[in-house]
């Protein structure tokens, strides 16, 4: 079985600052990617970053990175210099059969 | 944007009424889901397809059916809709071999 978990249901930043989403993950398969998806109020479910578990170094996508550990099976990401509109909640997801999702965590940035 | 349209956006229903929602894709893609979301739980999914006529079973299937008979469309249906069914509803894609999926805009569905 896969099973990711999001051990923060809310964080809150001040604009500009930086903050660190947490993921752990569970896994039986040895080839598997991991997701971050953001979903601002819209509702719309967007892909912001990726990293397949074969590649050590850490994926990267403008002002969104990931500390990825595998042996610890963590995938935690890293927003720079935060802005309002990432104000949104913020789902880990894995996929090695099927694609699989933690519960989220609520970021809110102010102002 | 994937072209993944989701029809309708919102729907208030009756305990015990049949519901199809529909996902229309643009772009020829293989696989299509329907996931719910709810909260506590991400989404979860319920039914997929890899195919014309082929589809299979997510992990929360019970009180849903699923068809698809034409590439671009896949279809969503409770038979006899219950409260627990009230949710949000997405469709999702995946395009050629990657892994990624995309989501359409979601559909509200409350039951009464």
């Amino acid at each position: 079985a896969q099973t990711v978990t999001q051990s923060q249901p809310e964080m809150s930043v001040q604009e500009a600052e930086t903050v660190t989403l947490s993921c752990t993950y569970d896994t039986s398969e040895n080839n598997y990617y991991l997701f971050w998806y953001k979903q601002p109020p819209s509702r719309q479910m967007i892909l912001v970053i990726r990293q397949e578990a074969y590649k050590q170094q850490n994926a990267t996508e403008n002002r969104f990175s990931v500390n990825f550990q595998k042996a610890a099976k963590s995938f935690s990401l890293k927003i720079s210099d935060s802005q309002l509109g990432d104000t949104a909640m913020y789902f880990c997801a894995l996929n090695g059969n099927k694609l699989v999702f933690g519960a989220g965590t609520i970021l809110r940035v102010k102002s | 944007d994937a072209g993944i349209t989701q029809s309708p956006r919102h729907k208030v229903t009756e305990t015990g009424t049949p519901v199809t929602l529909r996902c229309h894709q643009t772009e020829n893609h293989r696989y299509m889901y329907w996931y719910r979301q709810d909260p506590g739980h991400g989404l979860r999914l319920i039914h997929y397809s890899y195919g014309v006529k082929d589809t299979d079973k997510g992990e929360v299937s019970d009180g849903y059916s699923v068809s698809r008979s034409k590439t671009e469309d896949f279809l969503l249906t409770l038979e006899s809709a219950t409260s627990s069914q009230t949710s949000v509803y997405f469709c999702a894609i995946r395009e050629g071999t990657g892994p990624e999926q995309y989501f359409g805009p979601g559909t509200r569905l409350t039951v009464t």
